[in-house]
């Protein structure tokens, strides 16, 4: 197992257009989360599933954030019609559930640049 | 909400000295207390936690200590070496929901030779 994998590691875009992050967690992680991370900052919670069940969301995700994980397995992170103030780390991070919560492991993130 | 203050922002020690990090959280439920170090162009990766049921914890050279009446914990490395070098965040979370985990604004540690 490698890990938590992140894909595009980095992506820059144009105002206004589409992007698509994906996660792939630690294959028997049943709990997955997304952040976001800006410069100087700590990881800001935006949604987390369990299985396939999005189970919370942030009110940073905006109408314009969409996450699934349609098997429970990996998870798809879509900003629609990008603004500048996007531009962040998109951090995932996946856990086991049951029992008491331990660790997140993170992936290495995917950049987003909107220009 | 919970919400988690971190202090310093930035800290420059020598090679060989000590080194400490302050947290605050704000939610008395919070019962678990995680330190992440996050190197350049990597995500954070866990080097210590603690929970509520003890008031330090300690691995190698690096330990934390807990506070719950003041609700603030603290991370010290001890023997700093250069590649302690990279930025380290402060969290807490209930025990079983890590949703609700929240983390501080991060310090970024320099260890000089």
């Amino acid at each position: 197992d490698t890990g938590v994998s992140q894909n595009p590691r980095h992506k820059i875009t144009k105002r206004g257009q589409n992007v698509t992050f994906r996660c792939d967690p630690i294959s028997e992680h049943n709990r997955l989360y997304w952040y976001r991370q800006t410069l100087g900052q700590g990881p800001e919670f935006l949604t987390y599933f369990q299985n396939e069940a999005q189970l919370e969301k942030s009110r940073l995700l905006s109408d314009r954030f969409s996450a699934e994980r349609p098997k429970g397995s990996f998870s798809t992170l879509e900003i629609q019609r990008t603004e500048q103030g996007d531009s962040a780390m998109y951090l995932c991070a996946s856990s086991l559930s049951g029992g008491a919560a331990g660790e997140l492991f993170f992936g290495e993130g995917s950049r987003l640049t909107v220009l | 909400g919970e919400n988690v203050e971190q202090h310093p922002s930035t800290l420059s020690v020598q090679e060989g000295d000590s080194a400490v990090i302050k947290c605050t959280y704000s939610d008395s439920a919070s019962n678990y207390f995680p330190w992440y170090k996050q190197e350049l162009g990597k995500g954070p990766q866990l080097i210590i936690d603690i929970r509520s049921n003890v008031g330090e914890k300690k691995d190698q050279r690096i330990a934390v200590t807990l506070n719950k009446t003041a609700k603030h914990f603290s991370l010290h490395i001890t023997e700093t070496q250069p590649e302690d070098s990279a930025v380290y965040f402060c969290a807490a979370s209930t025990l079983y929901n890590n949703n609700d985990m929240r983390f501080g604004a991060g310090t970024r540690l320099t260890v000089k030779p």
